[in-house]
């Protein structure tokens, strides 16, 4: 079983949707969670951390469960430029990430 | 000037060369990470330093070898390259829980 795991997608949606992104994690020990966002071909970028109160950062909101080892992602009113692979992420006790292999999104007009 | 860059860009070699992939940063960063990356396996560790005297191996470090020349400069290399080592390579620094990439190193072994 992977350690993070993410549905790959792709998921297609029009311009002005909302998309909800999950994921779940193995070790009941990790100790911090990210998403990080990550264009074709580019490197991946630091979108937002995920706290266990849950984050808002403009149209996105990320969401931590930890009795159910679960985190998500929230994007209200797509945009075009939404369109990227989402990487959850999680670090363990010893600063390392553990990358899910990301889900796909594509945004139409 | 990008924080963190990588030499060379692309690369496309054949098996059984040695070759060399380069990180610096100039974020002052004492922890660097070399990863590589495949179509549906997501990022994978591959070495990590928390400091110049600090290397540790990540889940896929056969076949691989990495020197901390610097704060700022974290080598990878393929001794002997092979074509399932075909793929896309990041370097990484972080100074907290943030890990800032490289713009990656896409190598072909023929």
């Amino acid at each position: 079983r992977k350690e993070v795991e993410q549905d790959p997608g792709p998921f297609n949606v029009p311009e002005g949707a909302t998309v909800a992104f999950n994921c779940t994690y193995s070790n009941s020990a990790s100790q911090s969670f990210f998403w990080y966002r990550q264009d074709c071909r580019k490197e991946p970028k630091l979108l937002m951390s995920v706290y266990s109160s849950g984050n808002e950062d403009g149209r996105f909101t990320a969401q931590l469960n930890r009795a159910s080892q679960y985190i998500s992602l929230l994007i209200r009113d797509s945009k075009l430029s939404d369109s990227a692979t989402y990487l959850c992420v999680v670090r363990n006790s010893s600063y390392k990430l553990i990358f899910g292999s990301g889900t796909r999104l594509l945004v139409r007009p | 000037d990008a924080d963190v860059t990588q030499t060379p860009r692309n690369r496309i070699t054949k098996t059984g060369k040695r070759i060399m992939l380069e990180c610096s940063q100039t974020k002052g960063h004492d922890r660097m990470y070399w990863y590589r990356q495949d179509p549906g396996l997501g990022l994978r560790l591959i070495y990590y330093s928390f400091d110049v005297k600090d290397i540790n191996k990540g889940e896929i470090s056969d076949g691989y070898s990495v020197s901390r020349q610097a704060q700022a400069k974290f080598s990878l290399s393929l001794e002997s390259a092979i074509p399932n080592q075909t793929a896309l390579y990041f370097c990484a620094t972080a100074g907290t829980d943030t890990q800032y990439f490289g713009p990656g190193t896409r190598l072909t072994v023929l």
